[in-house]
């Protein structure tokens, strides 16, 4: 079974540019996580998707970041513009379900450099 | 007070030993408890999910969950080289929200 799928693995941009993450999930799986992990903390959730529909977005700055899931498949998330304190990796995860016992696979994560 | 505590570490322990990984959270209400290792430059793999009080074993891993103290920890016997990563804790709070700890180091030395 194919895992979580993510690109780029790697962006160095400047602060003020624009930058789009990618993230293909288990096939099969209804829900989708974008999650921040800054160096030395634990992922943050930023956005929860249960097929096409947002179920959790409370902690997504939502003046510079956006998501979207088309189809209930595979998703973005955008930055812009980018500061310096989005450096961080951004990891996409999916569950089959939104049950609270469903396991989350992470996919590879996208390591963001911010200058 | 976080929403999720976990020391820092690094926790170090001879190889052979039993490792021990704690995690206490704040919300009284959380109904789901899960461990994950991740290595170095790598994503969270999940380990043990508990959501019951008392112990869980898997393997080398047993889990142990007290709600009436907020705690929740990791044991890990016959400690290897190889389970040197950081481990995190993860609560599903009562709001239905996932919430992880900043994770704790461990170093496992031959």
């Amino acid at each position: 079974e194919a895992g979580v799928a993510q690109s780029p693995r790697y962006k160095i941009i400047e602060k003020r540019q624009s930058v789009a993450f990618w993230c293909n999930p288990i096939s099969g799986h209804a829900t989708l996580y974008w999650y921040q992990q800054i160096l030395g903390q634990g992922p943050k959730l930023l956005i929860q998707f249960q097929n096409n529909g947002v179920v959790d977005d409370s902690q997504l700055p939502k003046d510079r970041f956006s998501a979207e899931r088309l189809k209930g498949v595979d998703s973005t998330l955008k930055i812009q513009p980018a500061k310096l304190e989005d450096s961080a990796v951004y990891l996409c995860a999916s569950s089959l379900g939104h049950e609270l016992q469903e396991t989350q696979y992470f996919g590879p994560g996208t390591r963001l450099l911010v200058l | 007070q976080k929403e999720v505590e976990q020391n820092s570490g690094p926790l170090s322990v001879p190889e052979g030993a039993i490792a021990s990984l704690n995690c206490t959270y704040s919300d009284r209400g959380s109904q789901s408890f899960f461990w994950y290792r991740q290595y170095s430059g790598k994503s969270p793999e999940l380990i043990m999910s508990i959501y019951s009080n008392g112990d869980k074993e898997d393997g080398r891993f047993t889990a142990q969950l007290n709600k009436a103290s907020q705690y929740v920890s990791l044991l890990i016997r016959d400690s290897q080289p190889s389970d040197s990563a950081t481990y995190l804790c993860a609560v599903y709070s009562s709001a239905s929200k996932i919430i992880f700890g900043s994770g704790t180091r461990l170093s496992i030395r031959p």
